[in-house]
């Protein structure tokens, strides 16, 4: 069985420039979390999905992060204008409810 | 906020010796998640646990929910230069709300 899918896996970037990051979950699994880890510390939660609702965002930095998971499947976190402190790797998981999540491998993000 | 405090924050132990990690909250958690994290790749579950006092074995570690489901502790029996990585405790939460803490760098020198 497949896992969790990203890209691409790296990304370098100049700052103020849009960057977008893609998800495919694994089969089946109707929860999705975006999540930003920053060099030796745990992941913080950028939003979560239920399906095609995002039922929490309250971490997500609105003014410039956007994200969709059209028809409840993969996902697209973007971000524009990208700032020096965007760098980080940013996480997708998934899980089925009351499951535990499988991560992707990540996408690490660099902003010059 | 719920949060999760992970200690020590980094452990270098020589190859044979065993180590505890722990993960302790003021919070309650339906459940508990242990991953382990390599360079360059994302977290991999090791073990979910949902019992208070629940103790799962898996080779040389073993996993401890407390009996309040607030706190976890990792143990690793003769650990290997292969358990070497980033240990992560995740606590979930109602909701499917999955919080993590700050992690637990473990180097095994051979």
């Amino acid at each position: 069985e497949a896992g969790v899918v990203q890209s691409p896996r790296y990304k370098i970037i100049e700052k103020k420039q849009p960057v977008a990051f893609w998800c495919n979950p694994i089969s089946g699994h109707n929860t999705l979390y975006w999540y930003r880890q920053n060099l030796g510390q745990g992941p913080e939660l950028l939003i979560r999905y239920e399906n095609e609702e995002a039922v929490d965002d309250s971490q997500l930095p609105k003014d410039r992060f956007s994200a969709e998971r059209l028809k409840g499947v993969d996902s697209t976190l973007k971000i524009q204008p990208a700032e020096l402190g965007d760098s980080a790797v940013y996480l997708c998981a998934s899980s089925l409810a009351g499951a535990p999540a499988y991560f992707g491998p990540g996408t690490r993000l660099l902003v010059l | 906020t719920q949060l999760l405090e992970q200690s020590p924050q980094f452990l270098s132990i020589q190859e044979g010796e065993n180590l505890t990690v722990y993960c302790n909250s003021s919070s309650v958690f339906s459940s508990l998640q242990w991953y382990r994290q390599e360079p360059g790749e994302g977290p991999v579950l090791l073990v979910t646990v949902v019992t208070g006092g629940e103790v799962k074995k898996l080779k040389r570690l073993t996993f401890q929910f407390g009996d309040a489901r607030k706190d976890s502790s990792l143990h690793i029996t003769a650990a290997q230069p292969g358990d070497t990585g980033l240990y992560l405790c995740a606590g979930e939460a109602a909701g499917n709300k999955l919080t993590f803490g700050g992690g637990t760098r473990v180097l095994v020198k051979p």
